[in-house]
């Protein structure tokens, strides 16, 4: 079954370094996302991607961050200068209509 | 952030009987409804979900009731087994040009053998 993939799944960093989070959505999928959890919270919305370029984004998803498309295949998530505060699980997720979303195992990002 | 609500944090069920899982949500602009079920350290994994234009859908033993006058979902699990134990998540989907998810906060499952 086609799923959604995520590398690393844990990624530990000093605040104020650049960490690029990767992802192999499904294959004949359209519509791409990342997602967030800080531990205890919510699942949210960061940004979602159509099209090969950034169809909506949430107020987190700021400056600091910014999603690419390099090729056919990968979907990647950068946050330039890290913060104590980006530390949650990020899972992208992706999508054959705008629906159902499919998503990742997840990277747990951890800034020190 | 309050836009859809899972007020019971915990439910215990035993083998072989129902589980409902409720949601309430606030805007009547949402227009597609999901259900995901969660295990610690992974992705959110998709159920089941309903259209706005329905109040029934059924895969297997999940099905999803959708009451748009009452702005509440609920997912019932028949019968329910020990490996269903998990968080589950409603979603919905914001309507109009969006296309989003905007999770609950979850409910977790314990199915009793």
């Amino acid at each position: 079954e086609p799923e959604v993939t995520q590398t690393p799944s844990h990624q530990v960093t000093q605040m104020g370094q650049e960490v690029i989070l990767r992802c192999v959505p499904i294959s004949n999928h359209l519509y791409f996302y990342w997602y967030r959890q800080i531990l205890g919270q919510k699942v949210e919305f960061l940004v979602s991607f159509y099209n090969n370029e950034i169809s909506e984004k949430s107020e987190i998803f700021d400056d600091q961050f910014s999603v690419e498309r390099p090729d056919g295949s990968n979907f990647t998530l950068k946050i330039r200068s890290t913060k104590l505060e980006d530390s949650a699980m990020y899972f992208c997720a992706s999508s054959l209509r705008a629906a159902e979303a499919f998503f990742g195992q997840g990277t747990r990002l951890t800034v020190v | 952030d309050q836009q859809v609500k899972q007020n019971s944090p915990s439910l215990s069920v035993q083998e072989g009987r129902i589980s409902i899982l409720n949601c309430d949500y606030t805007n009547s602009m949402f227009d597609y409804f999901l259900w995901y079920k969660k295990y610690p350290a992974e992705g959110p994994t998709f159920l089941i979900s309903i259209s706005s234009i329905k109040d029934k859908n059924e895969d297997g033993r999940f099905t999803v009731f959708l009451n748009k006058s009452a702005k509440h979902l609920s997912l019932h699990i028949v019968p329910s087994q020990p490996g269903d134990s998990a968080v589950y998540f409603c979603a919905v989907r914001g309507g109009g040009a969006t296309n989003k998810l905007i999770f609950g906060t979850g409910t977790l499952l314990a199915v009793q053998p």
